[in-house]
C-alpha cells in the first residue's frame, strides 16, 4: 500500500466522452504529477504540482486538464480524446519536489 | 537531464544469477538518480536512490547501485535473484536545477527464469 490511490482502475470511452481521473493522497505529501505511461515509451511526465500551484505543463494536448483542488486530491479532466490517447496514467505524489515519489496503481484508459 | 538511455528493453536471466540493468544519462547540472520498479498492474515504487555522499546506494530487496559521475551511469545490480524479480525497472534522473524535473527511462523488463 503506497498511500496513492487512483479511480477508476479501467476506464473505456468514446472519443466525444468527458470523463476525469482522480488521484488521493494522505501521505501529507506538497506536490502531485500526472504521468503516462505507453508501451515501449518512457514514462512521460505530464503535469507537476507544486503547493497546489501547477509547475509544469509538458506541452500536454488542451484536451487534457488537470485540476489540484487541495494539495490531498489531483484530476485529470478528459474530453475528445483520440484513440493514440489510449495508455495507462499514474498519478504520484512527493512530500517535497525533490523527493522520492510515490505512485497510485494507475488508470487503464482506453479511447475506442 | 536532457534524455535517461536505458540499454536494454529486456533481460533474461535464470533464477539465482547475478544481474546488471544498466542506466545512462547527459546532463550538465547535478542530480539525484532513482531506480523504481513496476511489478504487473502495479504503479512504480522506489528501489533505491542517489542523492549524494557514498556513490554505491544501496536498496530494497537485495538491489543496489553505482553512481559513475565520469560515465554519468548509474547500473543497478544483484548479485543473485529471484523469481519475484521479475518486473520492469525504471531508471529516473532528477535535475537539481530550478525546474526540478524528473525524466525516466523507456524501462528495462527484468524476466528472471527458473
Amino acid at each position: 500500500e503506497t498511500g496513492v490511490t487512483q479511480t477508476p482502475r479501467h476506464l473505456v470511452m468514446g472519443m466525444t466522452n468527458k470523463k476525469s481521473l482522480k488521484c488521493e493522497q494522505h501521505l501529507g505529501h506538497n506536490a502531485m504529477y500526472w504521468y503516462k505511461q505507453s508501451a515501449k515509451k518512457p514514462l512521460e511526465l505530464m503535469f507537476v504540482y507544486n503547493f497546489k500551484e501547477q509547475t509544469e505543463n509538458n506541452s500536454v494536448p488542451s484536451r487534457f486538464s488537470p485540476e489540484c483542488p487541495n494539495s490531498s486530491h489531483l484530476f485529470l479532466h478528459l474530453h475528445t480524446l483520440q484513440p493514440e490517447d489510449s495508455a495507462l496514467y499514474l498519478c504520484a505524489s512527493s512530500r517535497l519536489i525533490t523527493d522520492t515519489q510515490y505512485f497510485g496503481p494507475g488508470t487503464r484508459l482506453t479511447v475506442l | 537531464a536532457q534524455s535517461v538511455t536505458q540499454l536494454d528493453s529486456q533481460v533474461p536471466v535464470f533464477e539465482e544469477a547475478p544481474v546488471e540493468l544498466r542506466c545512462n544519462y547527459s546532463s550538465s547540472v547535478s542530480v539525484y538518480l532513482f531506480w523504481y520498479v513496476q511489478y504487473p498492474n502495479q504503479g512504480l515504487q522506489l528501489l533505491l536512490k542517489y542523492l549524494s555522499g557514498s556513490t554505491l546506494v544501496k536498496g530494497i530487496n537485495g538491489f543496489e547501485a553505482e553512481f559513475n559521475k565520469s560515465q554519468t551511469s548509474f547500473h543497478l545490480r544483484k548479485p543473485s535473484v529471484h523469481i519475484s524479480d521479475t518486473a520492469e525497472y525504471f531508471c529516473a534522473v532528477l535535475e537539481v536545477t530550478g525546474g526540478f524535473k524528473t525524466i525516466f527511462g523507456a524501462g528495462t523488463r527484468l524476466f528472471v527464469k527458473a
